[in-house]
């Protein structure tokens, strides 16, 4: 079974510029979360959607945008860039486990570098 | 806010020295997870533990979760130097996750 990608694996922008990333979750899983990694802050989560639907948010601004397509292919958008956005950027599909919690498998992650 | 809090931060051992990493939380979780991290790369899933109390064992590493299900620690026999990365622990509030800060293991030859 493919794991989740992600695309692009690496991305460099510019300020106020605006990007977006794409996720494949693995088949058959429908929730899709993505989080930001950087040094400093570890990894906080942005969103989750589950059957097209946005069931969970983070704390970030506006500018900080998703959707998931009917295939449960999703994709974030981050509009006016600043350079604090630049960060590893990483998409994780979940299930439901036999005992009942859920567990996340995580894509390689898009880097994206904001100059 | 539920907070997961991961200690040490920052870990460097000799290869074939045991160590203990720990995650503890005030709050109560239905499933937690347990993730290894490599610079640049996604975190990958070492382990699930969903019962109070459970022990878990991959090879040279133990898992337990805390008979509250709020802490958890992992615990690594003889490590290796294949063993370096980024250590993560991740609390399941049905399908909100929320991670520690990570321990950071290096594992000299």
């Amino acid at each position: 079974k493919a794991g989740v990608t992600q695309t692009p694996r690496y991305l460099i922008k510019t300020r106020g510029q605006q990007v977006t990333l794409s996720c494949s979750p693995i088949s058959g899983h429908r929730s899709v979360s993505w989080y930001q990694q950087t040094p400093g802050q570890g990894l906080q989560f942005l969103f989750e959607y589950f059957s097209e639907t946005q069931r969970n948010k983070g704390n970030f601004p506006g500018r900080f945008s998703g959707r998931q397509f009917s295939n449960s292919r999703s994709e974030m958008n981050v509009s006016t860039l600043e350079l604090g956005d630049s960060a590893l950027y990483l998409c994780a599909s979940s299930r439901l486990t036999s005992g009942g919690g859920y567990e996340q498998f995580f894509g390689p992650g898009t880097r994206l570098t904001v100059l | 806010t539920q907070l997961l809090e991961q200690s040490p931060q920052f870990l460097s051992i000799q290869e074939g020295e045991n160590l203990t990493v720990y995650c503890n939380s005030s709050s109560v979780f239905s499933s937690l997870q347990w993730y290894r991290q490599e610079p640049g790369e996604g975190p990958v899933l070492l382990v699930t533990v969903v019962t109070g109390g459970e022990v878990k064992k991959l090879k040279r590493l133990t898992f337990q979760f805390g008979d509250a299900r709020k802490d958890s620690s992992l615990h690594i026999t003889a490590a290796q130097p294949g063993d370096t990365g980024l250590y993560l622990c991740a609390g399941d509030d049905f399908n909100k996750f929320y991670f520690g800060s990570g321990t950071k293991l290096n594992v000299k030859p």
